[in-house]
């Protein structure tokens, strides 16, 4: 049973570009969250989609974007890209039951 | 405001050796409390979820307990290994349903030497 995908696995990119990160949750889950994590610290909460539809969401601007596919994959953009973005950005999901699945990640490093 | 904070920020100890991680969290109202591991540069792996209701849980050389009105957990590591070795997480949902977010603390990181 594959767990959280999540594509690519590192990425480089320049100041004032866009990217897109991409993510599968495990099967059987419906709901993802993104979180970015610095170097040194804990992950934060960017968003969180559920049916499609972005439920809730951390102190991020909105230059950090998302979306929820009807097969529960979802994406994370960010435009106008800052060097501050360089981070890894974790994908989680979660089912019917309480604790949540993570990815394995994908590092971006704007330079 | 929810805030997670996790003592020490590193420890090192010999093989062998029984270790206590300590979490503290100041809002006691939390739907439930979760311990991740996550080795350099690499996805968190989750260890241990106790739900509000529930004082402890163990899988294998790991118990987690959960003190909600002193808003504190404790991960208890028995006869570390060097493959223990990475950083430890905890993690709190404030409310259950489809719009949980889990907040975290800065990490301990465990060192294990052989």
């Amino acid at each position: 049973d594959a767990g959280v995908t999540q594509s690519p696995t590192h990425l480089i990119k320049t100041r004032g570009q866009q990217v897109t990160l991409r993510c599968s949750p495990k099967s059987g889950h419906d709901t993802v969250s993104w979180y970015q994590q610095a170097l040194g610290q804990g992950p934060q909460f960017i968003f969180q989609y559920y049916e499609e539809e972005e439920r809730q969401r951390g102190n991020f601007p909105d230059r950090f974007s998302g979306h929820q596919y009807p097969n529960y994959s979802s994406e994370l953009n960010v435009n106008a890209l800052l060097l501050g973005d360089s981070a890894l950005y974790l994908c989680a999901s979660r089912g019917k039951g309480y604790g949540y699945t993570f990815g394995s990640g994908t590092r971006l490093t704007v330079v | 405001k929810q805030e997670v904070t996790q003592i020490p920020a590193a420890l090192s100890v010999p093989e062998g050796e029984n270790l206590v991680l300590n979490c503290s969290f100041t809002d006691s109202a939390i739907y439930n409390l979760q311990w991740f591991r996550q080795d350099p540069g690499k996805g968190l792996t989750s260890l241990l979820l106790i739900q509000s209701s529930q004082r402890e849980q163990t899988s294998g050389r790991l118990n987690a307990s959960l003190d909600k009105s002193s808003g504190r957990s404790t991960l208890y590591i028995a006869a570390s290994q060097p493959g223990d070795s990475a950083t430890y997480l905890c993690a709190v949902s404030n409310y259950g349903g489809a719009t949980n977010k889990l907040i975290f603390g800065t990490g301990t990181l465990l060192a294990v030497q052989p």
